[in-house]
């Protein structure tokens, strides 16, 4: 069965900088987009960055463009978001998403929590 | 960008009733609409991708209509389990969230 399961939130201060990892397996990890998606506490559903199967592709919502790096490696199945320059506004729970052959996004893991407070 | 406006924001309703969310883009989206179900502390869960196909696993009662810039999502007979937040997404042009609909107990 398909996993993903991420891990790295936590607190950190204003202007800090996070990285999340997203472990994927039962799936042929390199022949998939991927995504993120954050869910500020009590807020709704927002898409955040998503990277091509080979990972030479990135994009971005435009809050996080600059500050945000979506990376990938597939000899390990596991999906990366390097988080810089970190806002209060940034808090949430950020889910790592699979992309499934028609863009949406068909598998979730369980969310990981970043909170940026000083 | 791709605007997404859902209604109602919160439903009540009670076990065995009939219920429709609406979800409207700002532009044509063709039929690259999603459904998704999320139950508190937890993550999304597709129900329902390009407009109305049923993703695989999701009961029947669950159906998806629509296409251009208004869907719905109707659920014929609500059960105990359906009490939660769905959302509609559009991925015509990158990805956009609805609001979210809470549909609760009545």
């Amino acid at each position: 069965e398909v996993q993903l399961l991420e891990s790295g939130g936590g607190l950190v201060h204003p202007g800090g900088s996070l990285r999340l990892s997203c472990a994927a397996s039962g799936f042929t990890f390199s022949t998939y987009s991927m995504t993120w998606v954050r869910q500020a506490p009590g807020k709704g559903l927002e898409w955040v960055s998503a990277i091509s199967n080979s990972g030479t592709s990135t994009y971005y919502t435009d809050s996080v463009k600059g500050r945000f790096t979506i990376s990938r490696d597939n000899s390990k199945n596991t999906l990366y978001l390097h988080m810089n320059s970190l806002r209060a506004e940034d808090t949430a729970v950020y889910f790592c998403a699979r992309e499934s052959d028609y863009s949406d996004f068909d598998w979730w893991g369980q969310g990981t929590l970043v909170t940026v407070s000083s | 960008d791709i605007q997404m406006t859902q209604s109602p924001s919160t439903l009540s309703a009670s076990v065995g009733d009939r219920v429709t969310i609406t979800c409207r883009a700002s532009q044509s989206i063709s039929y690259w609409l999603a459904w998704y179900q999320q139950k508190p502390g937890k993550a999304p869960k597709l129900l329902i991708y390009k407009a109305s196909s049923l993703q695989s696993g999701v009961p029947s009662r669950f159906s998806g209509s629509g296409s251009g810039t208004e869907f719905t999502l109707t659920i014929s007979s609500l059960q105990p389990d359906d009490f939660a937040t769905y959302y509609c997404q559009q991925y015509n042009s990158y990805w956009t969230f609805g609001q979210g609909t809470k549909v609760e107990i009545k």
